[in-house]
């Protein structure tokens, strides 16, 4: 059974960009979450979609957004990057979307933003 | 403020040794605790799931305990193998949709 599969793993943008992540859950999971992880700030939570709606926000800007698509799979933008959006973007899926479902990580798409 | 806080920072031991790793938290509402491993470069991967009235769960060489009173939580890795250098990191589920996570132990396990 294939795992979360993150795409792209790696990519570089400059400031002002935007840049779209994508992350495919694992087949039968309808909930996807986005994490981000930084050295400073260790993990924190981005939103958590369940069935194409976002059930959940954390605290970042508005420059960061997601959607979920029909499929479960789910993409998530930040527009006019800074230098501070620097990090390893994690998406993680669940089965369902109860509160000791078992979240599944994919590898991260790792962002390095000049 | 809701906070996740673990203990060491970073921890080195040497191979066949036992470990325990902390995790303090200051989480309302409170729905369950989680601990994750990651090695370098990769995602986390789920050790144990805890809710309010498990005191203890143990997965292979991992146990883990929650004392909901004092807001405590700890992994315990009995005969550490040289695969367990990683990060060990403790989450909180607070509510229905939101995660709070620790900053996370560094572990190295020397031969």
């Amino acid at each position: 059974k294939a795992g979360v599969t993150q795409t792209p793993r790696y990519l570089i943008k400059t400031r002002g960009q935007q840049v779209t992540l994508s992350c495919s859950p694992i087949s039968g999971h309808r909930s996807v979450s986005w994490y981000q992880q930084t050295p400073g700030q260790g993990l924190q939570f981005l939103f958590e979609y369940f069935s194409e709606t976002q059930r959940n926000k954390g605290n970042f800007p508005g420059r960061f957004s997601g959607r979920q698509f029909s499929n479960s799979r789910s993409e998530m933008n930040v527009s006019t990057l800074e230098l501070g959006d620097s990090a390893l973007y994690l998406c993680a899926s669940s089965l369902v979307q109860t509160d000791t479902g078992e979240l599944f990580f994919g590898e991260g798409s790792r962002l390095t933003v000049l | 403020k809701n906070q996740v806080e673990q203990s060491p920072q970073s921890l080195i031991i040497l191979e066949g040794k036992n470990c325990t790793l902390q995790c303090n938290y200051t989480v309302s509402p409170f729905s369950n605790l989680r601990w994750y491993k990651q090695d370098t470069g990769r995602g986390p991967v789920s050790l144990t799931i805890m809710t309010f009235s498990e005191n203890t769960k143990s997965n292979g060489r991992y146990t883990a305990t929650l004392d909901a009173d004092t807001k405590q939580s700890s992994l315990h890795i009995t005969a550490s193998q040289l695969s367990d250098s990683a990060s060990y990191i403790c989450v909180v589920r607070s509510g229905t949709y939101k995660y709070i996570f620790g900053t996370g132990t560094r572990l190295k396990v020397l031969a």
